[in-house]
């Protein structure tokens, strides 16, 4: 069966450093996202992207954070200058149609903040 | 003030013990309302979508149930496999949305043989 996978599944960088979270989406699938969560809090939405534009984003999704699709697999998630309550897990996930199909996720980035 | 809101947080089940977890919304316009479940230091994993009012799910030992308030999640003689954080999330129903969920915080089940 087909899946959402994300590299790296464990991050380490210094305050203020910028990271790259990738996921690659199921092939067929159109609409991507990204959601984190904080350790021991609930899930939450941070952007959505479709036909290589942001078409939702929360107000989590600050200047610190771009999204971007550089080739026909990856999606990627950008924090430019990483602060400690940027730790957290970071789930990419993708749907064919969000009106009609479950979002199916990958297994998240762990990204830690020193 | 919380859109999902999932209870209990946490529940011990003796296996074999069947139960029901809770879902209730406050969003305005329901598109969908979503289970999945998530096993640690994973992803969620789809299990139901549940669109109306009186519409039911079932996979195995579980069936979903969905009413214009609620959801419920019934685990009918659970398995320790079962055990597990099950996660409630809505999709509004407003114009422009691209589906964005909305979660709860989960119900974290254990069931012991």
């Amino acid at each position: 069966e087909p899946e959402v996978t994300q590299t790296p599944s464990h991050q380490v960088t210094q305050m203020g450093q910028e990271v790259i979270l990738r996921c690659v989406p199921i092939s067929n699938h159109l609409y991507f996202y990204w959601y984190r969560q904080i350790l021991g809090q609930k899930v939450e939405f941070l952007v959505s992207f479709y036909n290589n534009e942001i078409s939702e984003k929360s107000e989590i999704f600050d200047d610190q954070f771009s999204v971007e699709r550089p080739d026909g697999s990856n999606f990627t998630l950008k924090i430019r200058s990483t602060k400690l309550e940027d730790s957290a897990m970071y789930f990419c996930a993708s749907t064919q149609k969000p009106r009609a199909q479950p979002q199916h996720f990958g297994d998240g980035t762990r990204l830690s903040i020193l | 003030e919380d859109q999902v809101t999932q209870s209990p947080e946490a529940l011990r089940l003796q296996e074999g013990e069947s139960s029901s977890l809770n879902c209730s919304y406050t969003v305005s316009g329901l598109r969908g309302l979503f289970w999945y479940r998530q096993d640690p230091g994973k992803g969620p994993e789809f299990l139901f979508t549940l669109y109306s009012a009186g519409e039911e799910k079932e996979k195995e030992r579980l069936k979903a149930t969905l009413t214009k308030k609620e959801s419920f999640l019934h685990i009918t003689a659970p398995k320790p496999e079962d055990s597990a954080t099950y996660l409630c999330a809505v999709q509004e129903n407003y114009g422009g949305s691209q589906g964005n969920l909305i979660f709860g915080k989960g119900t974290k089940l254990s069931v012991k043989p």
